[in-house]
Protein backbone atom coordinates (compact mmCIF):
# COMPACT_ATOMS: atom_id res chain seq x y z
CA UNK A 1 0.00 0.00 0.00
CA UNK A 2 1.10 3.31 -1.02
CA UNK A 3 -1.24 5.82 0.94
CA UNK A 4 -0.38 8.17 3.76
CA UNK A 5 -2.92 9.12 5.80
CA UNK A 6 -3.40 12.53 7.51
CA UNK A 7 -5.71 13.88 9.99
CA UNK A 8 -7.33 16.68 10.88
CA UNK A 9 -8.48 18.03 7.61
CA UNK A 10 -8.92 21.43 8.94
CA UNK A 11 -7.53 22.76 12.71
CA UNK A 12 -8.05 26.14 14.31
CA UNK A 13 -5.74 27.26 16.70
CA UNK A 14 -5.23 30.71 18.88
CA UNK A 15 -2.30 32.49 18.30
CA UNK A 16 0.89 31.20 20.74
CA UNK A 17 -0.78 28.05 20.61
CA UNK A 18 0.54 24.29 19.52
CA UNK A 19 -0.54 23.03 16.25
CA UNK A 20 -0.32 19.30 15.70
CA UNK A 21 -0.62 17.55 12.59
CA UNK A 22 -0.55 13.27 12.31
CA UNK A 23 -0.27 11.29 9.78
CA UNK A 24 -0.24 7.44 9.37
CA UNK A 25 1.78 5.34 6.79
CA UNK A 26 1.53 1.46 5.87
CA UNK A 27 4.26 0.94 3.46
CA UNK A 28 8.05 0.52 6.09
CA UNK A 29 9.50 0.83 3.02
CA UNK A 30 9.28 4.01 3.26
CA UNK A 31 12.46 6.00 4.15
CA UNK A 32 11.82 9.78 4.06
CA UNK A 33 9.41 11.51 5.48
CA UNK A 34 8.80 15.42 4.64
CA UNK A 35 6.14 17.81 5.63
CA UNK A 36 5.12 20.88 2.59
CA UNK A 37 3.69 23.95 3.30
CA UNK A 38 1.27 25.43 0.75
CA UNK A 39 0.38 29.18 1.04
CA UNK A 40 -3.02 30.00 -0.96
CA UNK A 41 -2.09 30.45 -4.86
CA UNK A 42 0.97 29.01 -4.45
CA UNK A 43 3.09 25.80 -5.03
CA UNK A 44 3.98 23.37 -1.73
CA UNK A 45 7.46 24.18 -0.22
CA UNK A 46 9.52 22.21 1.50
CA UNK A 47 9.15 22.89 5.67
CA UNK A 48 10.91 20.14 7.25
CA UNK A 49 11.74 16.22 6.75
CA UNK A 50 12.80 13.38 8.28
CA UNK A 51 14.75 9.83 7.68
CA UNK A 52 13.55 7.32 10.28
CA UNK A 53 16.89 6.81 12.05
CA UNK A 54 15.76 9.66 14.18
CA UNK A 55 13.02 9.90 16.47
CA UNK A 56 12.69 14.00 16.07
CA UNK A 57 13.90 16.59 14.52
CA UNK A 58 13.45 20.78 15.15
CA UNK A 59 13.57 23.38 13.03
CA UNK A 60 12.89 26.61 14.82
CA UNK A 61 9.36 26.44 15.60
CA UNK A 62 8.39 23.67 13.94
CA UNK A 63 9.14 19.88 15.04
CA UNK A 64 8.54 16.54 13.57
CA UNK A 65 7.77 13.54 15.92
CA UNK A 66 8.60 9.97 14.18
CA UNK A 67 7.10 6.38 15.63
CA UNK A 68 8.29 3.97 14.04
CA UNK A 69 6.85 0.85 15.19
CA UNK A 70 3.32 2.49 15.15
CA UNK A 71 4.70 3.85 11.77
CA UNK A 72 3.41 7.63 12.15
CA UNK A 73 4.62 10.87 12.19
CA UNK A 74 3.43 14.65 13.08
CA UNK A 75 4.33 18.15 13.19
CA UNK A 76 4.35 20.34 15.66
CA UNK A 77 4.13 23.97 15.22
CA UNK A 78 4.78 25.85 18.43
CA UNK A 79 3.86 29.21 19.33
CA UNK A 80 1.67 28.83 16.38
CA UNK A 81 1.51 32.60 14.58
CA UNK A 82 -1.03 34.08 11.89
CA UNK A 83 1.18 34.00 9.21
CA UNK A 84 1.62 30.03 9.80
CA UNK A 85 -1.95 29.56 8.39
CA UNK A 86 -1.39 27.57 5.62
CA UNK A 87 -2.17 23.89 4.21
CA UNK A 88 0.22 21.51 5.42
CA UNK A 89 1.17 17.96 3.68
CA UNK A 90 2.52 15.30 5.12
CA UNK A 91 4.40 12.88 2.25
CA UNK A 92 6.69 9.86 2.24
CA UNK A 93 8.61 7.84 -0.27
CA UNK A 94 11.17 5.23 -0.79
CA UNK A 95 13.86 5.35 -3.25
CA UNK A 96 15.92 8.59 -2.10
CA UNK A 97 12.79 10.91 -2.02
CA UNK A 98 12.13 10.78 -5.39
CA UNK A 99 8.28 9.47 -5.97
CA UNK A 100 6.40 11.04 -3.30
CA UNK A 101 3.21 9.82 -1.85
CA UNK A 102 1.75 12.80 -0.25
CA UNK A 103 -1.17 13.16 2.94
CA UNK A 104 -4.65 14.59 2.22
CA UNK A 105 -3.51 18.22 3.25
CA UNK A 106 -4.45 19.57 6.50
CA UNK A 107 -6.04 23.71 6.59
CA UNK A 108 -4.33 25.51 9.46
CA UNK A 109 -5.95 28.84 10.90
CA UNK A 110 -4.24 30.57 14.03
CA UNK A 111 -6.57 33.41 15.07
CA UNK A 112 -5.18 35.79 16.55
CA UNK B 1 17.28 32.27 -10.05
CA UNK B 2 13.34 31.59 -11.26
CA UNK B 3 13.23 28.64 -10.29
CA UNK B 4 10.60 26.63 -11.44
CA UNK B 5 8.17 28.18 -14.36
CA UNK B 6 4.76 26.99 -15.27
CA UNK B 7 2.08 28.70 -18.22
CA UNK B 8 -0.50 29.21 -18.42
CA UNK B 9 -1.60 30.56 -14.71
CA UNK B 10 -5.08 29.64 -15.69
CA UNK B 11 -6.91 27.75 -18.45
CA UNK B 12 -10.34 27.17 -19.28
CA UNK B 13 -11.31 24.24 -22.14
CA UNK B 14 -14.33 22.48 -23.87
CA UNK B 15 -14.48 18.73 -23.83
CA UNK B 16 -12.70 17.01 -26.23
CA UNK B 17 -9.92 20.31 -26.57
CA UNK B 18 -6.05 19.32 -26.32
CA UNK B 19 -3.67 21.65 -24.27
CA UNK B 20 -0.02 21.76 -23.57
CA UNK B 21 0.72 23.10 -19.86
CA UNK B 22 4.65 24.13 -19.67
CA UNK B 23 7.33 23.36 -17.25
CA UNK B 24 10.90 25.19 -17.24
CA UNK B 25 13.08 25.25 -14.56
CA UNK B 26 16.58 26.72 -14.01
CA UNK B 27 18.33 25.09 -11.98
CA UNK B 28 19.96 22.81 -13.78
CA UNK B 29 17.89 19.38 -12.07
CA UNK B 30 17.61 15.95 -13.47
CA UNK B 31 14.40 15.08 -11.52
CA UNK B 32 10.72 16.55 -13.30
CA UNK B 33 7.33 16.01 -11.60
CA UNK B 34 4.18 16.97 -13.18
CA UNK B 35 1.07 16.63 -9.85
CA UNK B 36 -2.36 17.55 -9.75
CA UNK B 37 -4.07 18.53 -6.90
CA UNK B 38 -7.50 18.18 -6.31
CA UNK B 39 -9.39 19.35 -3.07
CA UNK B 40 -9.19 17.54 -0.12
CA UNK B 41 -7.26 14.95 -1.93
CA UNK B 42 -3.50 16.50 -1.73
CA UNK B 43 -1.05 15.95 -4.71
CA UNK B 44 -1.46 12.83 -6.93
CA UNK B 45 1.90 12.40 -9.28
CA UNK B 46 0.91 12.02 -12.93
CA UNK B 47 4.53 11.51 -14.41
CA UNK B 48 7.76 11.84 -13.60
CA UNK B 49 11.06 11.80 -15.21
CA UNK B 50 14.70 11.29 -14.12
CA UNK B 51 16.85 12.79 -17.15
CA UNK B 52 16.36 14.26 -20.07
CA UNK B 53 14.19 11.49 -22.56
CA UNK B 54 13.50 9.46 -19.53
CA UNK B 55 9.76 9.50 -18.74
CA UNK B 56 7.95 7.16 -15.98
CA UNK B 57 4.39 6.93 -15.05
CA UNK B 58 3.22 8.13 -11.55
CA UNK B 59 -0.19 7.15 -10.06
CA UNK B 60 -2.83 8.56 -12.32
CA UNK B 61 -1.33 8.98 -16.17
CA UNK B 62 -4.21 8.17 -17.85
CA UNK B 63 -5.46 11.06 -19.95
CA UNK B 64 -1.89 12.62 -19.81
CA UNK B 65 1.50 12.73 -22.09
CA UNK B 66 4.79 14.05 -21.06
CA UNK B 67 8.06 14.26 -23.16
CA UNK B 68 11.29 15.64 -21.86
CA UNK B 69 13.96 16.78 -24.54
CA UNK B 70 15.98 18.91 -22.46
CA UNK B 71 16.68 19.23 -18.69
CA UNK B 72 14.83 22.06 -18.75
CA UNK B 73 11.56 21.53 -19.94
CA UNK B 74 8.96 19.17 -18.59
CA UNK B 75 5.75 19.99 -20.81
CA UNK B 76 2.41 17.74 -19.73
CA UNK B 77 -0.10 17.46 -23.14
CA UNK B 78 -3.64 16.70 -22.43
CA UNK B 79 -5.34 15.03 -25.80
CA UNK B 80 -8.88 15.11 -25.17
CA UNK B 81 -9.94 17.02 -22.30
CA UNK B 82 -12.87 15.69 -20.05
CA UNK B 83 -14.24 17.63 -16.86
CA UNK B 84 -12.88 15.15 -14.93
CA UNK B 85 -9.04 17.03 -15.81
CA UNK B 86 -10.45 19.59 -13.99
CA UNK B 87 -7.67 20.62 -11.43
CA UNK B 88 -4.90 22.95 -10.10
CA UNK B 89 -1.68 21.45 -12.14
CA UNK B 90 2.08 21.42 -10.26
CA UNK B 91 5.53 20.98 -11.98
CA UNK B 92 8.26 20.27 -9.67
CA UNK B 93 11.79 19.37 -10.02
CA UNK B 94 14.42 18.04 -7.63
CA UNK B 95 18.52 17.17 -7.74
CA UNK B 96 19.18 13.48 -7.81
CA UNK B 97 20.72 12.34 -4.38
CA UNK B 98 19.44 11.55 -0.86
CA UNK B 99 18.43 14.94 0.21
CA UNK B 100 15.60 15.19 -2.66
CA UNK B 101 13.83 18.39 -2.38
CA UNK B 102 11.20 18.81 -4.45
CA UNK B 103 10.55 22.97 -5.77
CA UNK B 104 7.14 23.51 -7.04
CA UNK B 105 6.25 26.31 -9.37
CA UNK B 106 3.38 28.08 -9.21
CA UNK B 107 0.34 25.62 -10.74
CA UNK B 108 -2.22 26.25 -13.68
CA UNK B 109 -5.73 26.07 -12.97
CA UNK B 110 -7.53 24.31 -15.64
CA UNK B 111 -11.04 23.94 -15.81
CA UNK B 112 -13.15 21.53 -18.39
CA UNK B 113 -16.57 22.28 -19.25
Amino acid sequence: QQQVKQSPQSLIVQKGGISIINCAYENTAFDYFPWYQQFPGKGPALLIAIRPDVSEKKEGRFTISFNKSAKQFSLHIMDSQPGDSATYFCAASMEYGNKLVFGAGTILRVKS
Amino acid sequence: NAGVTQTPKFRILKIGQSMTLQCTQDMNHNYMYWYRQDPGMGLKLIYYSVGAGITDKGEVPNGYNVSRSTTEDFPLRLELAAPSQTSVYFCASSYSGRSNEQFFGPGTRLTVL
